[in-house]
């Protein structure tokens, strides 16, 4: 089976803080995804990285920044928390895209950014 | 509670029955499409996916059907159960070199026993 574990189920930071999300896949999948999921706007994708040291921009970047130094382990990072960022943050990771086939997302994260 | 429901089309059937779960994809170059399940407090769950060379595809207690003349795509549970209570959405790919997934919002399923 798939697995994809975040480090932390819930996370209450303080604005300003720099902040941590930690997600890894046993799969050895390529590529990795980070989204956040916010009631009546489903998920949108923050960053995506396709190999080792790789990262691409998704549909809103601002405010954060990845860092993939292993194939197994994507991060994300909030250089300095505001309370806009509060919400839920889910890693998913895949095989190459051209085998066409799902992405497998981990538990996800609720950050509370106060 | 889970805030994920929130805002959400809702569908309220009777355990046992069966359920259909719609979606209206945006892409008519899209070429593979999933379905996933989320329920309270956790991540998206792969339920069945499908490709666009096919009209429908079943899994267990699951059917997924595929029409691409309209860009819709639906989802049948069999004998729902309790435990499929849960926000359902769908995810289609428009391939090309990058194929990200481009999710739709979610119908919440609530199963009465």
């Amino acid at each position: 089976d798939v697995k994809v574990t975040q480090s932390s189920r819930y996370l209450v930071k303080r604005t300003g803080e720099k902040v941590f999300l930690e997600c890894v896949q046993d799969m050895d999948h390529e590529n990795m995804f980070w989204y956040r999921q916010d009631p009546g706007l489903g998920l949108r994708l923050i960053y995506f990285s396709y190999d080792v040291k790789m990262k691409e921009k998704g549909d809103i970047p601002e405010g954060y920044s990845v860092s993939r130094e292993k194939k197994e382990r994507f991060s994300l990072i909030l250089e300095s928390a505001s309370t806009n960022q509060t919400s839920m943050y889910l890693c998913a990771s895949s095989p190459p895209f051209k085998r066409q086939e799902t992405q497998y997302f981990g538990p996800g994260t609720r950050l509370l950014v106060l | 509670g889970e805030s994920v429901g929130l805002h959400l089309p809702t569908l309220s059937v009777q355990e046992g029955d069966n359920s259909i779960i719609n979606c209206a994809y945006s892409n008519s170059a899209s070429d593979y499409f999933i379905w996933y399940k989320q329920e309270s407090g956790k991540g998206p769950q792969f339920i069945i996916d499908i490709r666009s060379n096919m009209d429908k595809r079943q899994g267990q207690r699951v059917t997924v059907l595929l029409n691409k003349t309209v860009k819709h795509l639906s989802l049948q549970i069999a004998a729902t159960q309790p435990g499929d209570s849960a926000v359902y959405f769908c995810a289609e790919n428009i391939g090309g070199s990058q194929g990200n997934l481009i999710f739709g919002k979610g119908t919440k399923l609530s199963v009465k026993p």
